[in-house]
């Protein structure tokens, strides 16, 4: 299995609503990865977690909460969004921190209205 | 520090012509190269990677790409493009010792009939 798979597929939330976004991998993978992508750019880095520890968080407003809670799993919890916010979110993964490749998941199209 | 540069942001050709997507980076450190395609709605999907020995490398649809050390390079070409092709391509570097990748600001490849 060399699936990573995202849910939900699209998000449409309000300003001052709280959601999360869910990614989930079974390939035994230690290092997990948000990135956000605007349309036609290239996908931005927001954390990656190692071992289920937070290793990097790109200066990511504290409106975005990452969360890991086992080596299969990784959520973002979003809360009190701005309209800017709206973007394509991907999970990745990949065998550890230092390593090569990485899996990407389908995304979550998310809409703040 | 690295960067990546793709320097055509739009590549339109016609079915079974020949294309090049050009890919240029710079690292102060050693690098691993790959290319990634996302096709519309969706996530990224490995298409090749360079880590290293030899410097040519393939995909199993037909694509390629070669490692130039001293240009600093990466290309990405196929001999004979189909509709299906037509996608974001986007070239990445990454640390060999990092866990962060660098991203270029993507090729849209457009195949026309």
């Amino acid at each position: 299995d060399t699936e990573v798979t995202q849910t939900p597929k699209h998000l449409v939330m309000g300003m001052t609503n709280k959601k999360s976004l869910k990614c989930e991998q079974h390939m035994g993978h230690r290092a997990m990865y948000w990135y956000k992508q605007k349309a036609k750019k290239p996908p931005e880095l927001m954390f990656v977690y190692s071992y289920e520890k937070l290793s990097i968080n790109e200066s990511v407003p504290s409106r975005f909460s990452p969360e890991c809670p086992n080596s299969s799993l990784l959520n973002l919890h979003l809360h009190a969004l701005q309209p800017e916010d709206s973007a394509l979110y991907l999970c990745a993964s990949s065998q550890a921190l230092v390593t090569y490749e990485q899996y990407f998941g389908p995304g979550t199209r998310l809409t703040v209205t | 520090a690295q960067s990546v540069t793709q320097l055509d942001s739009q590549v339109p050709v016609f079915e079974e012509a020949p294309v090049e997507l050009r890919c240029n980076y710079s690292s102060s450190v050693s690098v691993y190269l790959f290319w990634y395609v996302q096709y519309p709605n969706q996530g990224l999907q490995l298409l090749l990677k360079y880590l290293s020995g030899s410097t040519l490398v393939k995909s199993i649809n037909g694509f390629e790409a070669e490692f130039n050390k001293s240009q600093t390079s990466f290309h990405l070409r196929k001999p004979s493009v189909h509709i299906s092709d037509t996608a974001e391509y986007f070239c990445a570097v990454r640390g060999t010792n990092a866990g962060k990748s660098t991203f270029g600001d993507g090729t849209t490849l457009t195949v026309k009939p």
